[in-house]
């Protein structure tokens, strides 16, 4: 089975610090994702890659980076973390082609600021 | 743009009676549907998928769901509710040969005995 592993299942920061969260997928995935879910406002996509080193925006990139130097490996990072980023955050991994349409997901790092 | 709408924070239904799980699409390309779900303390597992071909789909847990172009709606039944069935259920898009996909706001599930 596809494994996706999120290092930290829990983690309290304070507001400010530097966040790294690390994802890391062992099927040789082209994609990568980071997530952030919220009650009632579902998953919202903060970036994804599809490639080392290349990344995009999702649709709520603002106050985080991404990082993928290596290809099994997709780093979020919050550069100063705020309250507002107290959040569930999900990683997911896919291959590319359309007959293997699926996300894979971590289970989740639970990250409470503040 | 793209987005998906599921009508329903929370769905309550009887052990045993259908489980009905609304979404509605927009996209101005051929989309493919998605539908997740998520356990507590988990992360989120597919339960079905449309890309092509037949508009009924079935998925695992004895989910189908169907695809109606007309209708932009990908709704995830079940004949009978089961308690396992109890989650978080997610619809999710992906249109135009780009990696990304949105997903809706999640609908939760309580199933009473």
């Amino acid at each position: 089975d596809v494994k996706v592993t999120q290092s930290s299942r829990y983690l309290v920061k304070r507001t400010g610090e530097k966040v790294f969260l690390e994802c890391v997928q062992d099927m040789d995935h082209e994609n990568m994702f980071w997530y952030r879910q919220d009650p009632g406002l579902g998953l919202r996509l903060i970036y994804f890659s599809y490639d080392v080193k290349m990344k995009e925006k999702g649709d709520i990139p603002e106050g985080y980076s991404v990082s993928r130097e290596k290809k099994e490996r997709f780093s979020l990072i919050l550069e100063s973390a705020s309250t507002n980023q107290t959040s569930m955050y999900l990683c997911a991994s896919s291959p590319t082609g359309a007959t293997n349409e699926k996300l894979f997901f971590g289970s989740g790092t639970q990250l409470s600021v503040l | 743009a793209q987005s998906v709408t599921q009508l329903g924070s929370h769905v309550s239904v009887s052990e045993g009676a259908l489980v009905l799980l609304r979404c509605n699409y927009s996209s101005s390309v051929p989309p493919y549907l998605f539908w997740y779900v998520q356990y507590p303390n988990q992360g989120l597992q597919l339960l079905l998928k449309y890309t092509t071909g037949a508009t009924l789909v079935k998925g695992i847990n004895g989910f189908e769901a169907e695809f109606k172009k007309s209708e932009t709606s990908f709704h995830l039944t079940k004949p009978s509710a089961h308690m396992s069935d109890a989650a978080e259920y997610f619809c999710a898009l992906k249109a135009g040969g780009y990696q990304k996909v949105t997903f809706g706001t999640g609908t939760k599930l309580q199933v009473i005995p």
